[in-house]
């Protein structure tokens, strides 16, 4: 019953270090999506991927990169780790665009 | 664009009282509806969402939202909070054409006692 699994839980990295998130969903969803969240901020749409082999630009997709090689993955990237991106990030998947979206439980990333 | 707006950014309510959290909405085209709870330390969850149909709509822990086109509205309403409901509640409207949501910047509910 796991649904949507994300990876590591914490990390704290060094300004200009590089690191990769990863986001793994077991229920066949078609829709895979990573935000971040900061105080006062609500949820920001950073990549998303409406199928295997595709991926599209969200709101602050600036300094990220992502890819879906495969249907059940969906890889966040940083290539060089500033500040600023010190935030929560979550991934989220559904079934269709216009259904629900199932979350994670988050990554927690301290850039210093 | 589509967009969402949650006013207030810390509720309080207390133990036994009347929970609302507003939820104002644009949208050019009919909207998809959601709204999502989210504990500490955890992603978020589900609690209802408006597609087609009734405008009232039920979901779990004994919440319900009705949604009022006239309004550009979705108001959460839960009749008697509880300490439980203690959480942050993010509405969320769906984006037409890019398949996507819209996420408000999110209400924190603190339950007194």
């Amino acid at each position: 019953n796991a649904g949507v699994t994300q990876t590591p839980k914490f990390r704290v990295l060094k300004t200009g270090q590089s690191m990769t998130l990863l986001c793994a969903q077991d229920m066949n969803h078609e829709y895979m999506y990573w935000y971040r969240q900061d105080p006062g901020m609500g949820l920001r749409l950073i990549h998303y991927s409406v199928g295997e082999g595709t991926t599209a630009k969200g709101e602050v997709p600036d300094g990220y990169n992502v890819s879906r090689l495969k249907k059940q993955n969906f890889l966040l990237g940083l290539e060089s780790a500033a500040p600023s991106q010190t935030s929560v990030y979550f991934c989220a998947s559904s079934k269709q665009g216009n259904q629900p979206q199932h979350f994670g439980d988050g990554t927690r990333l301290s850039i210093l | 664009a589509q967009s969402v707006t949650q006013l207030g950014s810390h509720v309080s309510v207390s133990e036994g009282a009347l929970v609302l959290l507003r939820c104002n909405y644009s949208s050019s085209v009919p909207p998809y509806l959601f709204w999502y709870v989210q504990y500490p330390n955890q992603g978020l969850q589900l609690l209802l969402k408006y597609t087609t149909g009734a405008t009232l709509v039920k979901g779990i822990n004994g919440f319900e939202a009705e949604f009022k086109k006239s309004e550009t509205s979705f108001h959460l309403t839960k009749p008697s909070a509880h300490m439980s409901d203690a959480a942050e509640y993010f509405c969320a409207v769906r984006v037409y054409g890019n398949n996507r949501l819209a996420f408000g910047k999110g209400n924190q509910v603190v339950v007194i006692p």
